[in-house]
Order: structure tokens, then C-alpha cells, then sequence
């Protein structure tokens, strides 16, 4: 009974290194998001994916890409990590089922830029 | 514009001292409010979801409770183990007619023995 895996739990990079942060979820689930979480700042949206085959940008997209793989899996990709781009990240999944339904929530990635 | 506030930021009870949570919130069209826990170091956990002004959830000592613009997570007689960061949120519809979770900062509680 996994619900919403993340990987990696952790991630050094380098200014202007690159990486991809993998999610993956197993309820079967239709909607997916990525969240980036500061002190202070509460969960703030990245991207999301209402369906397979869509993506969208939330609030906060600028540095970041999204790949929805298939129904199962979300990436989020920093193309060129910058230090304010520390944070840390994670991934949601929900479904609406015609009526309003909670989000559950990976274990996050701890992502540190320096 | 979509807003969820929560008060206090930080709060410290001794053990058995009932308390509090303050979720206040702004949406077009309010679809639900969810409580969540969040420990250090893992993601958020679902506690409550609450549709509709008047409705009460509970689950072991915690109680939470929905007005037309405030939401309240009423602790009664906390235990060390119910420190953590409890977290608001509520559902509002995107522009593509999909729908987003908008979180507050989050109440952080301390309860100490």
C-alpha cells in the first residue's frame, strides 16, 4: 500500500546543474500536482496534471518542467538549478469521482542548490 | 483572489490544555476544506475533509468544525504525541475547470508533557 512515492529523499546539485525529481502514485488516481514547500511560504503549486496527457502551470512554473509519463507517474525537471530553487518538493495525487476528494501526499524531496 | 489564512503561527499547550486551530479562507465557490498533519521531515497526512458551513468531523481528540468563512481544529486535552504542524486547505477551480488545493502556512504545535 504505497500511495505516492518520491525519489530521491534527498538531492545536492550545483548552481545550474540539472535534475528530475520522479513521482509516482498507485491509487489509480487521475490528477497530479507538485508542490514546492518554504518556511514561511506554505505549499505552493508547480505544475499539475488533471489528466493524462495534460499539464498546466500553477503559481510558481518559472524554472521548472513537467512530464506526465503515463497515469501512474509525474516528473518535475530543473533544467538549471538555481540556489532559490531550494525547497523542499512534493508530489500529490487525487481523483474527483464526482465529488470533492483529499490530496495524499508523497514524503518529499529535500532539494538544496548551492 | 484565493486566499487561506491560519492562526496562530505557532502554539504551545501543556499536555491535557484544550485548544484552538483558526483556518480563515477566501474562495469562489468553496467545493471542500481539508485538515492536514504534517510531522518534520514527511509530507502532509489527511485528517478531515468538510464541505459545507455547519458540519463537524471528529477523530480521537481532534474536532473540526466549518463556518461560511472560517474553519476551526479544536484539540481537546492534546498529548505530546499531537505536536506537529496541522495545515488548511481548501479546493478552488483553475481555469481549465480542473481544480487545485490552496494551503495555508500552517499552525505549528508544540505539546509538551
Amino acid at each position: 500500500n504505497a500511495g505516492v512515492t518520491q525519489t530521491p529523499k534527498f538531492q545536492v546539485l550545483k548552481t545550474g546543474q540539472s535534475m528530475t525529481l520522479q513521482c509516482a502514485q498507485d491509487m489509480n488516481h487521475n490528477s497530479m500536482y507538485w508542490y514546492r514547500q518554504d518556511p514561511g511560504m506554505g505549499l505552493r503549486l508547480i505544475y499539475y496534471s488533471a489528466s493524462e496527457g495534460t499539464t498546466d502551470k500553477g503559481e510558481v512554473p518559472n524554472g521548472y518542467n513537467v512530464s506526465r509519463l503515463n497515469k501512474r507517474e509525474f516528473s518535475l525537471r530543473l533544467e538549471s538549478a538555481a540556489p532559490s530553487q531550494t525547497s523542499v518538493y512534493f508530489c500529490a495525487s487525487s481523483d474527483w469521482l464526482g465529488i470533492v476528494t483529499e490530496a495524499f501526499f508523497g514524503q518529499g524531496t529535500r532539494l538544496t542548490v548551492v | 483572489e484565493d486566499q487561506v489564512t491560519q492562526s496562530p503561527e505557532a502554539l504551545r499547550l501543556q499536555e491535557g490544555e484544550s485548544s484552538s486551530l483558526n483556518c480563515s479562507y477566501t474562495v469562489s465557490g468553496l467545493r471542500g476544506l481539508f485538515w492536514y498533519r504534517q510531522d518534520p521531515g514527511k509530507g502532509p497526512e489527511f485528517l478531515f475533509t468538510l464541505y459545507s458551513a455547519g458540519e463537524e468531523k471528529e477523530k480521537e481528540r481532534l474536532k473540526a468544525t466549518l463556518t461560511k468563512k472560517e474553519s476551526f481544529l479544536h484539540i481537546t486535552a492534546p498529548k505530546p504525541e499531537d505536536s506537529a504542524t496541522y495545515l488548511c486547505a481548501v479546493q478552488a477551480m483553475m481555469t481549465s475547470g480542473t481544480y487545485k488545493y490552496i494551503f495555508g502556512t500552517g499552525t505549528r504545535l508544540k505539546v509538551l508533557a
